[in-house]
């Protein structure tokens, strides 16, 4: 069955540094993957979108990787700041499959 | 341009009762998807519609339904209620694969069945 898993739970990093979130991902062959940040009680809000032919995307101090090869894509924050302190989902689409969602990462960034 | 907006915000229903759920749409979005978040996960896709017609069902039983209207607002429905459809419901407007950049969600409904 299509799966998609996001390496931890909880990750915590501190401020300055560089967060790397994972996200991989079985039996799927998505057009488009895409990273969500959520605050809690809050709905996802939109970050970034990475389509299957193109192997990154940068966006201010964000950047996306998507290898379909390795059927893997990384998620990086650079110069972190305790405001990125939120969870961050991972979600594929493609062809009749609607966007299906990672269960996230929460990342906290420490001062 | 207006994002997505769900109502109510918080809700409290008894097991067995009925639930509708409404959603306006981002301006020029055509499509709207619904999705369900237990505490701790991700969210899960229920059902997507596109210009009025279902275009896509997640695995939920039939008691979970849906409409969307010619001004592409939205509404889940749910009946008889139970006790583990206590979630955040999220709407989700878009454009059609393949046209858009993303979806744009609303804030949620947070639902308890007691």
């Amino acid at each position: 069955s299509q799966k998609i898993e996001q390496n931890s739970e909880a990750l915590n990093i501190q401020e300055g540094k560089t967060a790397t979130l994972t996200c991989n991902y079985t039996n799927y062959s998505p057009a488009y993957l895409q990273w969500y940040r959520q605050d809690p009680g809050r709905g996802p809000v939109f970050l970034l979108l990475i389509r299957e032919n193109e192997k990154e995307k940068r966006k201010e101090r964000l950047k996306v990787t998507f290898d379909t090869t390795l059927k893997q894509s990384l998620f990086h924050i650079t110069a972190s700041q305790p405001a990125d302190s939120a969870t961050y989902l991972c979600a594929l689409e493609g062809g009749n499959t609607p966007l299906v969602f990672g269960k996230g990462t929460r990342l906290s960034v420490i001062a | 341009e207006t994002g997505v907006t769900q109502s109510p915000t918080h809700l409290i229903k008894t097991r067995g009762q009925q639930v509708t759920l409404r959603c306006s749409s981002q301006s020029g979005h055509n499509t709207v998807s619904w999705y369900q978040q237990a505490l701790g996960q991700g969210p899960q896709f229920i059902f997507q519609y596109y210009r009025e017609e279902e275009n896509g069902r997640g695995n939920f039983p039939p008691r979970f339904s849906g409409l969307q209207f010619p001004n592409y607002s939205s509404e889940l429905n749910v009946n008889a209620l139970e006790l583990d459809d206590s979630a955040l419901y999220l709407c989700a407007s878009s454009l059609p694969v393949g046209n858009y950049y993303g979806y744009t969600f609303g804030s949620g409904t947070r639902l308890t069945v007691v």
